[in-house]
């Protein structure tokens, strides 16, 4: 298995609070994706990384914003979280075509 | 706008069958296709990835077709076992990014 670990792998938060997820890979691959998984509208991309400080939006990134500072990490930071962010988060890697995902983390804004 | 669409929806075998699924994309301009298998509260596992060059490729019991101008792409499984009960996700790369389909949820029952 590709060595990606997201954290935390739960969470339940506020509504209006600031969250912040990790991914971190051990691969030195060179993109990385945030993506969400909810039913009835299956994976979206939120952000992606192709390199150290080099980001770009999805396809659902509005209320995300995201950050790379090393090549191992690629954080996704929700500045006020609403209940429609409710979902499970996902992380993956690639360095040439295939893509290998994380465990996830489920997020619940109450 | 890139749309994926996988068919059938769900899908319920006797142990032994040999089945297929089916995933279609809108449009042929493909860099590549990646099939993955999502087991209930994990993340998903890459199963295969073609090329937009390639037509098929295999691994053990999986064979994956891609006809590029018809813009479509199926999943076979030989001899399907219990064990392959789990949701399948067809994935078109375009640069570096995947649209995903909603999956198909396959039950192998015994």
């Amino acid at each position: 298995d590709a060595g990606i670990t997201q954290s935390p792998r739960h969470k339940v938060t506020e509504t209006g609070t600031p969250v912040t997820l990790r991914c971190h890979q051990t691969e030195n691959h060179r993109y990385m994706y945030w993506y969400r998984q909810d039913p009835g509208h299956g994976l979206r991309l939120i952000h992606y990384s192709y390199g150290v400080k080099d980001t770009d939006k999805g396809e659902v990134s509005d209320g995300y914003s995201v950050s790379r500072s090393k090549t191992e990490d690629f954080l996704l930071t929700l500045e006020s979280a609403t209940s429609s962010q409710t979902s499970v988060y996902f992380c993956a890697i690639s360095e040439l075509s295939e893509q290998y995902f994380g465990p996830g983390t489920r997020l619940t804004v109450t | 706008k890139q749309e994926v669409t996988q068919i059938p929806a769900a899908l319920s075998v006797p142990e032994g069958e040999n089945l297929v699924l089916n995933c279609s994309f809108t449009d042929s301009a493909i860099y590549n296709l990646q099939w993955f298998r999502q087991d209930p509260g994990k993340g998903l596992t890459s199963l295969l990835l073609i090329q937009s060059s390639q037509r098929e490729q295999t691994s053990g019991r999986l064979n994956a077709s891609l006809d590029k101008s018809s813009g479509r792409s199926t999943l076979y499984i030989a001899a399907s076992q219990p064990g392959d009960s789990a949701t399948y996700l067809c994935a078109v790369g375009y640069g570096n990014k995947l649209v995903f389909g909603a999956g198909t949820i396959l039950r192998v029952k015994s």
